[in-house]
Protein backbone atom coordinates (compact mmCIF):
# COMPACT_ATOMS: atom_id res chain seq x y z
CA UNK A 1 0.00 0.00 0.00
CA UNK A 2 1.03 3.54 -0.75
CA UNK A 3 -0.84 4.71 2.12
CA UNK A 4 -1.49 8.45 1.59
CA UNK A 5 -0.46 10.54 -1.22
CA UNK A 6 -0.18 14.01 -1.67
CA UNK A 7 0.84 16.55 -4.30
CA UNK A 8 2.17 18.78 -4.91
CA UNK A 9 5.07 18.52 -2.41
CA UNK A 10 5.68 22.30 -2.86
CA UNK A 11 3.90 25.16 -4.40
CA UNK A 12 4.31 28.66 -5.05
CA UNK A 13 1.04 30.55 -5.69
CA UNK A 14 0.24 34.37 -6.48
CA UNK A 15 -2.68 36.39 -4.88
CA UNK A 16 -5.65 35.70 -6.37
CA UNK A 17 -4.62 32.24 -8.27
CA UNK A 18 -6.44 29.09 -7.55
CA UNK A 19 -5.09 25.69 -7.05
CA UNK A 20 -6.14 22.23 -6.07
CA UNK A 21 -4.13 20.09 -3.87
CA UNK A 22 -4.43 16.40 -4.33
CA UNK A 23 -4.85 13.56 -1.67
CA UNK A 24 -5.43 9.80 -2.33
CA UNK A 25 -5.75 6.76 -0.30
CA UNK A 26 -5.64 3.39 -1.35
CA UNK A 27 -6.61 1.49 2.62
CA UNK A 28 -10.39 1.99 1.80
CA UNK A 29 -11.02 4.17 4.49
CA UNK A 30 -13.85 5.87 4.85
CA UNK A 31 -12.56 8.60 6.45
CA UNK A 32 -10.72 11.41 5.04
CA UNK A 33 -9.37 14.77 6.71
CA UNK A 34 -7.57 18.43 5.56
CA UNK A 35 -5.38 20.23 7.73
CA UNK A 36 -3.70 23.10 7.99
CA UNK A 37 -0.15 23.56 10.45
CA UNK A 38 1.08 27.19 10.83
CA UNK A 39 4.03 27.58 13.73
CA UNK A 40 2.37 27.80 17.43
CA UNK A 41 -0.74 26.50 16.67
CA UNK A 42 -0.73 22.66 16.00
CA UNK A 43 -2.78 21.18 12.85
CA UNK A 44 -6.31 22.86 12.60
CA UNK A 45 -8.83 20.78 10.89
CA UNK A 46 -10.37 23.45 7.49
CA UNK A 47 -13.06 20.42 5.80
CA UNK A 48 -13.22 16.59 6.36
CA UNK A 49 -15.44 13.55 4.94
CA UNK A 50 -17.44 10.68 6.64
CA UNK A 51 -17.70 9.15 3.09
CA UNK A 52 -18.09 9.33 -0.53
CA UNK A 53 -20.40 12.05 -1.39
CA UNK A 54 -20.38 13.48 1.92
CA UNK A 55 -18.48 16.73 3.50
CA UNK A 56 -18.06 19.03 6.13
CA UNK A 57 -16.47 22.38 7.20
CA UNK A 58 -13.88 22.12 10.04
CA UNK A 59 -12.32 24.51 12.26
CA UNK A 60 -11.21 26.91 9.50
CA UNK A 61 -12.49 26.22 6.45
CA UNK A 62 -13.24 29.62 4.71
CA UNK A 63 -10.96 29.95 1.28
CA UNK A 64 -11.27 26.22 0.75
CA UNK A 65 -13.37 23.60 -0.84
CA UNK A 66 -13.59 19.99 -1.01
CA UNK A 67 -14.94 17.11 -2.80
CA UNK A 68 -15.15 13.34 -2.49
CA UNK A 69 -16.85 11.71 -5.75
CA UNK A 70 -14.66 8.56 -4.52
CA UNK A 71 -13.37 6.72 -1.91
CA UNK A 72 -9.63 6.90 -2.63
CA UNK A 73 -9.65 10.76 -3.83
CA UNK A 74 -10.52 14.16 -1.45
CA UNK A 75 -9.17 17.13 -3.09
CA UNK A 76 -8.57 20.38 -1.66
CA UNK A 77 -9.34 23.45 -4.13
CA UNK A 78 -8.07 27.47 -3.01
CA UNK A 79 -10.63 29.29 -4.53
CA UNK A 80 -8.37 32.81 -4.27
CA UNK A 81 -4.92 32.82 -2.54
CA UNK A 82 -4.34 34.47 -0.33
CA UNK A 83 -0.77 35.18 1.57
CA UNK A 84 -2.49 34.19 4.63
CA UNK A 85 -3.06 30.41 3.26
CA UNK A 86 0.79 30.06 3.36
CA UNK A 87 0.83 26.61 5.51
CA UNK A 88 2.02 22.95 5.43
CA UNK A 89 -0.82 21.28 4.64
CA UNK A 90 -1.79 17.77 5.43
CA UNK A 91 -3.83 15.39 4.52
CA UNK A 92 -5.29 12.34 6.51
CA UNK A 93 -7.45 9.18 6.24
CA UNK A 94 -8.62 6.86 9.16
CA UNK A 95 -10.91 4.00 9.93
CA UNK A 96 -13.24 3.73 12.80
CA UNK A 97 -12.54 0.58 13.40
CA UNK A 98 -9.05 1.88 14.54
CA UNK A 99 -10.53 4.38 16.73
CA UNK A 100 -9.64 6.79 14.22
CA UNK A 101 -6.13 6.59 13.95
CA UNK A 102 -5.20 9.17 11.45
CA UNK A 103 -2.67 8.14 8.54
CA UNK A 104 -0.85 11.47 7.63
CA UNK A 105 0.35 12.38 4.07
CA UNK A 106 3.88 13.68 3.80
CA UNK A 107 2.05 17.47 3.47
CA UNK A 108 2.50 19.83 0.93
CA UNK A 109 4.34 23.14 1.73
CA UNK A 110 2.08 25.96 0.28
CA UNK A 111 3.66 29.73 -0.35
CA UNK A 112 0.99 32.98 -1.43
CA UNK A 113 3.16 35.56 -2.50
CA UNK B 1 -16.92 21.03 23.44
CA UNK B 2 -13.70 19.33 23.31
CA UNK B 3 -10.23 20.47 23.51
CA UNK B 4 -6.74 19.68 24.33
CA UNK B 5 -4.13 21.57 26.50
CA UNK B 6 -0.65 21.00 26.22
CA UNK B 7 0.99 22.52 29.50
CA UNK B 8 4.76 23.24 28.28
CA UNK B 9 5.36 24.33 24.60
CA UNK B 10 8.73 23.77 25.25
CA UNK B 11 10.63 20.86 27.39
CA UNK B 12 14.05 20.33 27.75
CA UNK B 13 15.91 16.96 28.90
CA UNK B 14 19.50 15.92 28.95
CA UNK B 15 20.13 12.64 27.00
CA UNK B 16 19.29 9.68 29.58
CA UNK B 17 16.96 12.01 31.52
CA UNK B 18 13.58 10.77 31.74
CA UNK B 19 10.51 12.76 29.71
CA UNK B 20 7.57 14.08 30.95
CA UNK B 21 5.18 15.86 28.06
CA UNK B 22 2.00 16.61 29.96
CA UNK B 23 -1.28 16.80 28.10
CA UNK B 24 -5.20 17.82 29.42
CA UNK B 25 -8.17 17.21 27.60
CA UNK B 26 -11.80 17.91 28.13
CA UNK B 27 -14.71 15.85 26.36
CA UNK B 28 -17.94 14.97 27.53
CA UNK B 29 -17.63 11.87 25.65
CA UNK B 30 -15.37 8.80 26.17
CA UNK B 31 -12.64 10.10 23.95
CA UNK B 32 -9.98 8.61 22.23
CA UNK B 33 -6.46 10.01 22.51
CA UNK B 34 -3.24 9.75 20.81
CA UNK B 35 0.25 11.26 20.90
CA UNK B 36 1.93 11.98 17.94
CA UNK B 37 5.19 13.04 16.77
CA UNK B 38 6.77 15.25 14.26
CA UNK B 39 10.40 15.52 13.31
CA UNK B 40 11.91 18.91 11.76
CA UNK B 41 10.33 18.92 7.45
CA UNK B 42 8.89 15.30 8.46
CA UNK B 43 5.19 14.33 8.34
CA UNK B 44 3.11 12.87 11.77
CA UNK B 45 3.71 9.52 13.17
CA UNK B 46 1.68 7.82 15.26
CA UNK B 47 3.25 7.24 19.32
CA UNK B 48 0.49 5.39 20.69
CA UNK B 49 -3.31 5.61 21.48
CA UNK B 50 -5.87 5.21 23.60
CA UNK B 51 -9.07 3.50 22.66
CA UNK B 52 -11.03 3.20 26.24
CA UNK B 53 -8.78 -0.44 26.54
CA UNK B 54 -6.14 -0.31 29.06
CA UNK B 55 -5.26 2.95 30.61
CA UNK B 56 -1.32 2.54 30.60
CA UNK B 57 -0.49 2.33 26.87
CA UNK B 58 2.67 1.84 25.41
CA UNK B 59 3.58 2.87 22.11
CA UNK B 60 6.77 3.16 19.77
CA UNK B 61 10.43 3.68 21.09
CA UNK B 62 9.68 3.04 24.44
CA UNK B 63 7.25 5.78 25.04
CA UNK B 64 3.89 5.11 27.21
CA UNK B 65 1.13 7.45 28.42
CA UNK B 66 -1.54 7.09 31.14
CA UNK B 67 -5.10 7.77 30.77
CA UNK B 68 -6.66 9.06 34.29
CA UNK B 69 -9.93 9.93 33.92
CA UNK B 70 -10.40 11.64 36.99
CA UNK B 71 -7.88 13.98 36.17
CA UNK B 72 -8.39 14.76 32.60
CA UNK B 73 -5.18 13.82 31.80
CA UNK B 74 -2.74 11.74 29.21
CA UNK B 75 0.82 12.52 30.03
CA UNK B 76 3.54 11.54 28.07
CA UNK B 77 6.63 9.54 29.19
CA UNK B 78 9.99 7.97 28.60
CA UNK B 79 12.53 6.49 30.82
CA UNK B 80 15.63 7.86 29.26
CA UNK B 81 15.69 10.74 26.23
CA UNK B 82 17.75 9.66 23.16
CA UNK B 83 18.66 12.50 20.84
CA UNK B 84 16.47 11.09 18.02
CA UNK B 85 13.95 12.00 20.49
CA UNK B 86 14.42 15.89 19.78
CA UNK B 87 10.46 16.32 17.84
CA UNK B 88 7.37 18.27 18.16
CA UNK B 89 4.89 16.07 19.77
CA UNK B 90 1.05 16.66 19.53
CA UNK B 91 -1.67 15.38 22.22
CA UNK B 92 -4.47 14.88 19.95
CA UNK B 93 -8.66 13.94 21.24
CA UNK B 94 -11.62 12.72 19.12
CA UNK B 95 -13.82 15.33 18.97
CA UNK B 96 -17.79 14.45 19.39
CA UNK B 97 -18.45 11.40 19.96
CA UNK B 98 -15.80 10.39 17.82
CA UNK B 99 -18.11 8.88 14.94
CA UNK B 100 -16.86 11.78 12.34
CA UNK B 101 -13.27 10.64 12.33
CA UNK B 102 -12.60 15.02 13.82
CA UNK B 103 -9.59 14.87 15.46
CA UNK B 104 -8.79 18.32 17.73
CA UNK B 105 -4.77 18.98 18.26
CA UNK B 106 -3.09 20.55 20.90
CA UNK B 107 -0.72 22.79 19.66
CA UNK B 108 2.18 20.89 20.55
CA UNK B 109 5.37 20.67 22.51
CA UNK B 110 8.92 21.22 20.95
CA UNK B 111 11.36 18.36 23.17
CA UNK B 112 15.16 19.17 23.09
CA UNK B 113 17.79 16.72 24.10
CA UNK B 114 20.62 18.14 25.25
CA UNK B 115 23.67 15.95 25.02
Amino acid sequence: NAGVTQTPKFQVLKTGQSMTLQCAQDMNHEYMSWYRQDPGMGLRLIHYSVGAGITDQGEVPNGYNVSRSTTEDFPLRLLSAAPSQTSVYFCASSYRDRGHEQYFGPGTRLTVT
Amino acid sequence: AQSVTQLDSHVSVSEGTPVLLRCNYSSSYSPSLFWYVQHPNKGLQLLLKYTSAATLVKGINGFEAEFKKSETSFHLTKPSAHMSDAAEYFCVVTAGSGNTGKLIFGQGTTLQVKP
